[in-house]
């Protein structure tokens, strides 16, 4: 079982909708947790990081965490074709220097 | 200001040559990786090293060894390549402490073995 898990998708949602990626960890000690996005044949760049339980809001951008159920979602508001990539989840466990990946979610936005 | 910047930017090997992958970076960041991104497989750590002078293996590390020339640099070295090492790499680097998980990824490596 792999630490970090999402659904590889593709996921599409038409334009101006919301769009809800989610992620689950297996690592209870988990501590730090955080959202990547990376274009086709580019490299990743982070977005969002979550560090306690509840939403965190950046623009359009919102993270969620649940610590109790183990998962983290990242929900797009407006969303634009802009917004078409993969997004990678990812962790960070208590006093670790190593970011565990998932294997990314594929979303396109339909226009 | 140029980030993370990695060379070479693509490069075809035969089965059995050696080559190395330069990465640099300008931020004065202290820990800075090495990773690999397969399709199905998610980006996976080959070795990192969180301050100058010291290295540690990740989740995949045979194969590879590394060097940490000094704070900006962080080579990664294949000493005999194999098709399995066929990939995308990436080096990164963050700043030390709470911002661990805060990476900042150069542009890619597109490694073919042949």
């Amino acid at each position: 079982q792999k630490e970090v898990e999402q659904n590889s998708g593709p996921l599409s949602v038409p334009e101006g909708a919301i769009a809800s990626l989610n992620c689950t960890y297996s690592d209870r000690g988990s501590q730090s947790f955080f959202w990547y996005r990376q274009y086709s044949g580019k490299s990743p760049e982070l977005i969002m990081s979550i560090y306690s339980n509840g939403d965190k809001e950046d623009g359009r951008f919102t993270a969620q965490l649940n610590k109790a159920s183990q998962y983290v979602s990242l929900l797009i508001r407006d969303s634009q074709p802009s917004d078409s990539a993969t997004y990678l989840c990812a962790s960070t466990g208590f006093g670790n220097e190593k970011l565990t990946f998932g294997t990314g979610t594929r979303l396109t936005i339909i226009p | 200001n140029a980030g993370v910047t990695q060379t070479p930017k693509f490069q075809v090997l035969k089965t059995g040559q050696s080559m190395t992958l330069q990465c640099a970076q300008d931020m004065n960041h202290n820990s800075m990786y090495w990773y690999r991104q397969d399709p199905g497989m998610g980006l996976r750590l080959i070795y990192y090293s969180a301050s100058e002078g010291t290295t540690d293996k990740g989740e995949v590390p045979n194969g590879y060894n590394v060097s940490r020339l000094n704070k900006r640099e962080f080579s990664l070295r294949l000493e005999s390549a194999a098709p399995s090492q066929t990939s995308v790499y990436f080096c990164a680097s963050s700043p030390q402490g709470r911002n661990t998980g805060e990476l900042f990824f150069g542009e890619g490596s597109r490694l073919t073995v042949l």
